[in-house]
């Protein structure tokens, strides 16, 4: 079984519908990454997170410890929005993170 | 603004072949990194390095697989025979302090033939 579960595994939005992106963990956790993969491949880091809730710009992120469980929304979508949106945690005193398999986000014009 | 780098962005290599994966972290940073992204999988930790030494691996980093920080900017990663199976993007990041965002680079992708 995977320690870290997105869902859905792919989505696709018309330009300027409200997304959500779930991300729910077994694993004790000291915080938890939210990553965006371009088509290129390369890797930005969106959040990190260990409580609460996180905003910038038109992304919000929120996790919640009890339920191991965290959400990525992105507010009015557009095109430019579309790529892998990556969960990855970090466990205990531990740097490597561990890696979801990614949400594919298309949003259509 | 600061960033990772790589080099090469794509390594093509035969099996048996040496090769190594170079990377400038940047430069007020501490820890680094070693992730690897097989094609249409998720991305998996390799290697974790600070003060000089390796401070976590994974089960994939096996004896084939070093690395090496020679000067105060470069952090390689050397595979000293590569199979079919090393195929991969591999991501070097690095961060600051622990509890904080990684910073990730362009990635190399290598492709062993």
């Amino acid at each position: 079984k995977n320690e870290v579960e997105q869902s859905p595994q792919n989505l696709t939005a018309q330009e300027g519908e409200f997304i959500t992106i779930n991300c729910s963990y077994s694993v004790g956790i000291s915080a938890l990454h939210w990553l965006q993969q371009h088509p290129g491949g390369g890797i930005v880091s969106l959040f990190m997170l260990s409580s609460g809730k996180k905003k910038h710009g038109r992304l919000i992120a929120t996790i919640n410890i009890q339920e191991k469980h965290s959400s990525l929304h992105i507010t009015a979508s557009h095109p430019r929005d579309s790529a892998v949106y990556i969960c990855a945690v970090k466990r205990g005193s531990q740097g490597n993170l561990i890696f979801g398999k990614g949400t594919k986000l298309s949003v259509k014009p | 603004e600061p960033e990772v780098t790589q080099t090469p962005s794509h390594q093509v290599t035969q099996m048996g072949q040496e090769v190594i994966l170079r990377c400038v972290p940047i430069s007020n940073h501490l820890y680094f990194y070693w992730y690897r992204q097989i094609l249409g999988q998720k991305v998996e930790f390799l290697v974790s390095f600070y003060n000089n030494e390796i401070s976590e691996k994974s089960e994939i980093f096996d004896d084939q697989f070093s690395v090496e920080r020679p000067d105060g900017s470069n952090f390689t990663l050397k595979i000293r025979s590569t199979k079919l199976e090393d195929s991969a993007m591999y991501f070097c990041a690095s961060s600051d302090r622990l509890p904080t965002e990684q910073f990730f680079g362009p990635g190399t992708r290598l492709t062993v033939l």
